[in-house]
């Protein structure tokens, strides 16, 4: 069974427009949450995360917002690029050094 | 720093057959990753180490898969004997004081 969730596969925005992507968790101890961007043929690596004491981080074209009640975390890409095109992990944690991924979900933007 | 360095990069076997993966960590970090990536699971982690010792190994999926680190800067993955089911992209990760994860671009293992 799946502790965290991207429940959307795919995704397709045009270039200058809002990407949001979404993820489910299921255990309300998770207590840090991140995003990584993943190209083809490369490793993934960090974009951005929060920790669970905030419900909003933003970094540059990038905000991460996480709502606890939900059990819920999206990342907003504003305005979204073509070179943002990528599958997109979103990861948790709770006290510990280990990340749980979710499925990803991969972003296409297109002009 | 050339960060994480995972060797082959890409692998094909036949079934039965063992197979090793390298890797590199970064200089310094004292955790190291093995995760598993395939399309109906995402990203899996199969092992983690601490200062070269296997802290959690709860995520290797049955004993055909063994993973060492000797020392600071090495560690291997081995599947014996392989099957096709094992055909993934396999990542070592490494951080420092479990901070954020730097990622290694992967091995792609195809069993015959």
């Amino acid at each position: 069974d799946q502790q965290v969730k991207q429940n959307s596969p795919s995704l397709s925005v045009q270039e200058g427009r809002i990407s949001i992507l979404n993820c489910d968790y299921t255990n309300s101890m998770f207590d840090y949450f991140l995003w990584y961007k993943k190209y083809p043929a490369e490793g993934p690596t960090f974009l951005i995360s929060i920790s669970s004491i905030k419900d909003k981080n933003e970094d540059g074209r990038f905000t991460v917002f996480l709502n606890k009640s939900a059990k819920h975390l999206s990342l907003h890409i504003v305005p979204s690029q073509p070179g943002d095109s990528a599958v997109y992990f979103c990861a948790v944690s709770y006290n510990t050094d280990k990340l749980i991924f979710g499925t990803g979900t991969r972003l296409q933007v297109f002009p | 720093d050339a960060g994480v360095i995972q060797s082959p990069r890409h692998e094909v076997t036949e079934m039965g057959q063992e197979v090793t993966l390298r890797c590199k960590p970064i200089s310094g970090h004292d955790y190291l990753f093995w995760y598993r990536q395939t399309m109906m699971r995402g990203l899996e982690l199969l092992i983690y180490f601490n200062n070269n010792v296997p802290i959690d190994d709860s995520g290797m999926p049955e004993d055909r898969f063994s993973a060492k680190m000797p020392n600071a800067s090495f560690s291997t993955l081995k599947i014996q004997p392989s099957e096709p089911r094992d055909s993934a992209v396999y990542f070592c990760a490494s951080s420092l004081l479990g901070d954020t994860q730097y990622f290694g671009p992967g091995t792609r293992l195809t069993v015959l």
